[in-house]
């Protein structure tokens, strides 16, 4: 297994468009992550699912954010009508149940907004 | 709320120099989970090291060694004869180890930059 993969891994759109981002976790990881991290600071958390299960989210993903797990493998996390505020990185992370400490993170998707 | 501080932006050594990256942390949990994290030019994090709240034992791995003081709330990461493939941001996090949620919060990272 070649670990978390992120498609793109970069993304440039202008404001008021949709994005969506890809995150392909380890596959026998049945926890899946989503954090953003904008420059200079640690990774937010923003959403996770346990299997197809989205189990938790944070305040900070408002209604323009959503995230999907469709079959409980891969994941993904649209933005729609993006704002320059929304350009950081956008990393995916995923886990076993069984050793929930132990995520593994891919390698992100860095959005900016024009 | 639990909250972790690093407050070393950024951190410039020679090579072969020690450095040590402080972490002190907040939290009203009684038990918890302390972890080390890397985060290459690359972006991807990579895991160092979790240390349960229940163990101050002192860790050592290689050049790598973790100070986890309960009575300080702190949990330093110390490089000895640090090398320039240090070069990386390095992320400290906290999590509660019950109440059922997963999700670490992470301080925002200390630079380390490496010079030859």
């Amino acid at each position: 297994d070649t670990g978390v993969s992120q498609d793109p891994r970069h993304k440039i759109t202008k404001r008021g468009q949709n994005v969506t981002f890809r995150c392909d976790p380890i596959s026998e990881h049945n926890r899946l992550y989503w954090y953003r991290q904008t420059l200079g600071q640690g990774p937010e958390f923003l959403t996770y699912f346990q299997n197809e299960a989205q189990l938790e989210k944070s305040r900070l993903l408002s209604d323009r954010f959503s995230a999907e797990r469709p079959k409980g493998s891969f994941s993904t996390l649209e933005i729609q009508r993006t704002e320059q505020g929304d350009s950081a990185m956008y990393l995916c992370a995923s886990s076993w149940s069984g050793a929930p400490n132990e995520q593994y993170f891919g390698p992100g998707t860095r959005l900016t907004v024009t | 709320a639990q909250k972790v501080t690093q407050a070393q932006t950024e951190i410039s050594v020679v090579e072969k120099e020690d450095v040590t990256l402080d972490c002190v942390y907040e939290t009203r949990d009684t038990t918890y989970y302390l972890f080390w994290y890397k985060q290459p030019p690359s972006g991807e994090l990579v895991f160092l090291i979790r240390r349960n709240s229940f163990d101050e034992q002192n860790e050592i791995s290689g050049r790598y060694s973790w100070n986890f003081q309960k009575s300080t709330s702190s949990f330093n990461f110390t490089i000895t004869a640090s090398q320039v493939v240090d070069s990386a941001v390095y992320f400290c996090a906290l999590r509660p180890a019950s109440g059922g949620s997963y999700i670490p919060t992470f301080g925002r990272g200390t630079s380390l930059i490496v010079h030859p």
